[in-house]
């Protein structure tokens, strides 16, 4: 099973927003809403952030949302803080046989 | 305080075995799937296995069926990976982590612990 496809890296100033696309198949992103993302500071574990495509777990700041179109779901962070600097990862549920497939990570630098 | 606590990594020879627990507490551990997910030095994550609530129902990654066997003991709040033949390939920080879904097995994980490091080498 083939990772999704992340950007490596994305970048912006502190106030600014950021977007990350996550791209998959019509075998996981484009069928089905159960898209997640998750942030790790360096040195750090995994954090949820984002949960069946848009919805965030209790905590998380409405800075964060989510989205998705077709087989590409998306990332925005907006009013970036220096604490969010950390390598992003999406995940998908996917109808192969191990029913989850994660992306490559792309890491955020805030200028 | 939700809390994960993986134990048992360390270095091993290729070939060789090894047995990983995650203790959990502050929740209803039997009442949740649960999952191993692996991360290589500078890499990124991989799903290892999974096993839902009642041990009904667990999966594997291609790279490690056959090999490596995921459990639970509801009594004691555990969860285990027990790894044989061990690769090269196989050495990462292995993360114990919960499914979101009470009663359902559904590939998000919504609590992490801090990992064990598995290094083999000989």
């Amino acid at each position: 099973q083939s990772a999704l496809t992340q950007p490596p890296s994305v970048s912006g100033s502190p106030g600014q927003s950021v977007t990350i696309s996550c791209t998959g198949t019509s075998s996981d992103v484009g069928s089905y809403n159960r898209v997640s993302w998750y942030q790790q500071p360096p040195g750090t574990a995994p954090k949820l952030m984002i949960y069946e495509v848009s919805n965030r777990p209790s905590g998380v700041p409405d800075r964060f949302s989510g989205s998705k179109s077709g087989n590409t779901a998306s990332l925005t962070i907006s009013g970036l803080q220096a604490e969010d600097e950390a390598d992003y990862y999406c995940s998908s549920y996917t109808s192969s046989s191990t029913h989850v497939v994660f992306g490559g990570g792309t890491k955020l630098t805030v200028l | 305080e939700v809390q994960l606590v993986e134990s048992g990594g360390g270095l091993v020879q290729p070939g060789r075995s090894l047995r990983l627990s995650c203790a959990a507490s502050g929740f209803t551990f039997d009442d949740y799937a649960m999952h191993w997910v692996r991360q290589a030095p500078g890499k990124g994550l991989e799903w290892v296995s999974g096993i839902s609530w009642n041990s009904g129902s667990i999966g594997y990654a291609d790279s490690v069926k056959g090999r490596f066997t995921i459990s639970r003991d509801n009594a004691k709040n555990s969860l285990y990976l027990q790894m044989s033949s061990l690769r090269a390939e196989d050495t990462a920080l292995y993360y114990c982590a919960k499914d979101i879904k009470n009663g359902l097995y559904y590939y998000c994980m919504d609590v992490w612990g801090k990992g064990t490091t598995v290094a083999v080498s000989s």
